[in-house]
């Protein structure tokens, strides 16, 4: 299956920017996203890009995708407490109709008042 | 907004009990998925469904097995619980290409 890896903590100050990195092997995925999740809740999705765009912006959210290098990047910026979460990359399966996801294992993070 | 609810929250059973874990989606959604989740090892998909009376196990299917006798409900069973399977079990539904949407979750431990 594919391979989605992210680095699983990530420290911010209360009013600075967040950035949370990951990477996927699938070339051909058509959709990638990211996932919030709060404590003892399911995700929730956040947003999503299509693999033919380079950036997308919502709010206080801005998705950078890097097809070339398969980099995927979530900013938040202001980041607030309530930003503290699990956050999930995703990419969907290669060719498939089925709407699989593959997800990363997640990025715990934590924001200091 | 799409729903996506699970029948409990928090579940506590007995182990060599049999277990129904169920899922219902508003959506009409022709996908719908079972995961469980671990800390440390992320998301893993149990079970999974493309249409009613289908499904295609996933990564983990040993131990459990699914129902879909309706397109809106996705039952997960374990035949009978053991200790390994205390978990967070989530289920998610999907039109293809548009992104899952999940319920809320159960916690279930075995005792």
């Amino acid at each position: 299956g594919e391979d989605v890896e992210q680095s699983l903590f990530l420290s911010v100050r209360e009013g600075d920017s967040s950035v949370i990195n990951c990477t996927y092997t699938d070339s051909s995925s058509t959709y990638l996203y990211w996932y919030k999740q709060e404590p003892g809740a399911g995700l929730q999705l956040l947003t999503y890009i299509f693999s033919n765009m380079d950036m997308k912006q919502d709010q206080r959210l801005t998705v950078l995708l890097n097809k070339k290098d398969k980099h995927l990047s979530l900013r938040i910026a202001d980041t607030q407490t309530g930003d503290s979460a699990i956050y999930f990359c995703a990419e969907s399966e290669r060719g498939s109709t089925l709407g699989r996801l593959y997800f990363g294992r997640g990025t715990q993070l934590t924001v200091w008042p | 907004d799409v729903k996506v609810t699970q029948s409990s929250r928090y579940l506590v059973k007995r182990t060599g009990e049999k277990v129904f874990l169920e899922c219902v989606q508003d959506m009409d959604h022709e996908n719908m998925f079972w995961y469980r989740q671990d800390p440390g090892l992320g998301l893993r998909l149990i079970y999974f469904s493309y249409d009613v009376k289908m499904k295609e196990k996933g990564d983990i299917p040993e131990g459990y097995s699914v129902s879909r006798e309706k397109k809106e409900r996705f039952s997960l069973i374990l035949e009978s619980a053991s200790t390994n399977q205390t978990s967070m079990y989530l289920c998610a539904s999907s039109l293809a290409g548009y992104g899952a949407f999940f319920g809320q979750g159960t916690r279930l431990t075995v005792v």
